[in-house]
């Protein structure tokens, strides 16, 4: 497909697991974004990839977070020790000029 | 603290009728406006950017920009109950490299 992809679709774990999120941006787009949205909230920057650096990760709450690029191409956000705070949808956008676009998001439910 | 202020809502209009969403932002400095509609348990599509003062049309949507104001607005001509959605408003803080500043969001009702 020609638009951003992410995996998993839903994510139910328990709290203190691990969990791994996936995304795939659009071919050719340098940029990619991680944003996470609560229920009933407006969307919370979290970090920024150019290529494989990540020069603004300042939106990470906790060093529970953590984000990695590889190829320039696909990203995955790591939350150790999940707590029921970091339930929410998260969202991987990603650009090549002005303006994002948004995959399908992850929703994570932490019991 | 750089924000984006929307209105809640709801904000709820005929069918036919113009919508008309405001947004302020507090960074001078900011240089990229956008909106993004999203529907109820989907992520946001971007429907319009706009970068210079004054008016941008597409289709049935307008955004306009007053950067003497710090002032985003989108109006939407005839409005269908399809457009029924929150409409979020976004600024790029950043410079440059795209990081936006969401708003809360409006939402939108458009009744038969």
């Amino acid at each position: 497909g020609a638009g951003v992809s992410q995996s998993p679709s839903n994510k139910v774990t328990e709290k203190g697991k691990d969990v791994e999120l996936r995304c795939d941006p659009i071919s050719g787009h340098t940029a990619l974004y991680w944003y996470r949205q609560s229920l009933g909230q407006g969307l919370e920057f979290l970090i920024y990839f150019q290529g494989n650096s990540a020069p603004d990760k300042s939106g990470l709450p906790s060093d529970r977070f953590s984000a990695e690029r590889t190829g320039g191409s696909v990203s995955t956000l790591t939350i150790q020790r999940t707590q029921q705070e970091d339930s929410a949808v998260y969202l991987c956008a990603s650009s090549r000029d002005r303006g994002l676009f948004f995959g399908p998001g992850t929703r994570l439910t932490v019991l | 603290q750089k924000e984006v202020e929307q209105n809640s809502g709801p904000l709820s209009v005929p069918e036919g009728a113009i919508a008309s969403l405001n947004c302020t932002y507090s960074d001078r400095g900011s240089q990229s406006f956008f909106w993004y509609r999203q529907y109820s348990g989907k992520s946001p599509e971007l429907i319009m950017s706009i970068y210079s003062n004054g008016d941008k049309e597409d289709g049935r949507f307008t955004a306009q920009l007053n950067k003497a104001s710090q002032y985003v607005s989108l109006l939407i001509r005839d409005s269908q109950p399809s457009d029924s959605a929150t409409y979020l408003c976004a600024a790029d803080l950043s410079g440059g490299y795209n990081k936006l500043i969401f708003g809360a969001g409006t939402r939108l009702a458009v009744h038969p």
